[in-house]
């Protein structure tokens, strides 16, 4: 079964505007983690931000939020003021325990083109 | 701080010829992951490591994969006898183990086997 669901393959958006990437996922534990990776034409992955389950305040770093919404379970990564440089695939994640030990599940990438 | 590096970054090889992907993580992280990135699959993670021990090695295609990690700075991917099909974008992660685990990823090896 599909645990993590990115329902946008691609989006284009317009230079300075705000950007929401959706990402749904399936779980039963009550602990787990929520990540989004950024991966450019160059091919690195990115790590951009973080999100526990147990974490009441929604995470952000710089332009990067993550709207948690854990009822719907929910995860989008939101891009405020986007820019040329935030064309690129992105990849929610989230982290599944197995046991003592622990699997990311990925999602299949929303590809976001920023139009200038 | 270096992040994780990866040797070579780019690989052509001929079919049938035996393949060796390189990785050192990130120092004291100790857990070690093996990724293969290709359009028609995505993400697939094919082996990880804790503590130098591998923990799940489910998503090696097949024998002719294989994984070690003789310490905790340096890890290998092999493919013997590489095939057509085995041509991918390779990645290696590494992570601290802390709470949060997050999973920070090489520059990747572009593999091509002709």
């Amino acid at each position: 079964a599909q645990k993590i669901t990115q329902t946008q393959p691609g989006m284009f958006v317009q230079e300075k505007e705000a950007v929401t990437l959706d990402c749904t996922y399936d779980t039963s534990d009550q602990s787990y983690g929520l990540f989004w990776y950024k991966q450019p034409s160059s091919g690195e992955m990115i790590f951009l931000i973080y999100q526990g389950s147990y974490d009441e305040q929604n995470a952000t770093e710089g332009r990067y939020s993550l709207n948690f919404q854990k009822a719907r379970k929910s995860a989008n990564l939101v891009i405020s003021a986007s820019q040329l440089g935030d064309s690129a695939m992105y990849f929610c994640a989230m982290r599944e325990h197995q046991g003592s030990n622990y699997q990311l599940i990925w999602g299949a990438g929303t590809k976001l083109i920023i139009k200038p | 701080d270096a992040g994780v590096i990866q040797s070579p970054r780019h690989e052509v090889t001929e079919m049938g010829q035996e393949v060796t992907l390189r990785c050192k993580p990130i120092s004291g992280h100790n857990s070690l992951f093996w990724y293969r990135q290709t359009m028609m699959r995505g993400l697939e993670l094919l082996i990880y490591f804790n503590n130098n021990v591998p923990i799940d090695d489910s998503g090696m295609p097949e024998d002719r994969f294989s994984a070690k990690m003789p310490n905790a700075s340096f890890s290998t991917l092999k493919i013997q006898p590489s095939e057509p099909r085995d041509s991918a974008v390779y990645f290696c992660a590494s992570s601290s183990g802390d709470l949060q685990e997050t999973q920070y990823f090489g520059p990747g090896t572009r593999l091509l086997v002709l």
